[in-house]
């Protein structure tokens, strides 16, 4: 399968800092991206959408201005936590499709701990 | 609003046990259903189904997609302490997964 590469895998940070998270499509061109957040022994809740150019789709009760999503290119998203709280301590994984595939590549996650 | 719903929760079997894993759906217009296997960290990609009543195989899995139902499930036979993980079940295009079914097995 194709590879998505999530870029870091752990990252503790102090409460009220922003975290950027990287997520890259290696070796195809990712037309779609999708970040999740997953609570332990939970299953994946879709957080957003985005579409290279566009600005990303939130889910309900997604805040946009806490989450700030970017992808500026077919092999680039990233996921900003801003002004982290320790709520926001969470597993972070995104997943790529391409343009013509409907199954989607997942990368490896980031745990992000806030203290 | 879209919903996806897996069952059982939680699953412990023996090796050799053979376990049928359930994904049903209400949701409106998808292009296909995706089942993927999360051990630690990622999920990896196991099928796709677009179509329904066309069983897809690939070793000691199976797996198949009933639209008139809204349903799908997937089959492990001969189950091995290797296939303990989570199995999700996803839908296109806005991948939403559903709880997931947390497999067990023991030797």
């Amino acid at each position: 399968g194709a590879v998505v590469s999530q870029h870091p895998s752990r990252v503790i940070c102090k409460s009220g800092t922003s975290v950027k998270i990287e997520c890259r499509s290696l070796d195809f061109q990712a037309t779609t991206m999708f970040w999740y957040r997953q609570f332990p022994k939970q299953s994946l809740m879709l957080m957003a959408t985005s579409n290279e150019g566009s600005k990303a789709t939130y889910e309900q009760g997604v805040e946009k201005d806490k989450f700030l999503i970017n992808h500026a290119s077919l092999t680039l998203s990233t996921l900003t936590v801003t002004s982290a709280h320790p709520e926001d301590s969470s597993f972070y994984i995104c997943s790529a499709r391409g343009f013509l595939g409907t199954e989607a590549f997942f990368g490896q996650g980031t745990r992000l701990t806030v203290v | 609003e879209d919903k996806v719903v897996q069952s059982p929760l939680s699953l412990v079997v023996h090796e050799g046990d053979t376990v049928t894993l359930n994904c049903s759906y209400e949701v409106t217009n998808f292009r296909s259903l995706l089942w993927y296997k999360q051990e630690k960290k990622a999920p990896t990609f196991l099928f796709m189904l677009t179509s329904s009543g066309i069983e897809k195989k690939s070793g000691r899995l199976s797996s198949i997609l009933d639209k008139k139902e809204l349903f799908s499930i997937l089959n492990i036979t001969a189950t091995q302490t290797g296939d303990s993980a989570v199995y999700l079940c996803a839908l296109t295009d806005k991948l939403i997964f559903g709880t997931g079914t947390r497999l067990q097995v023991f030797p």
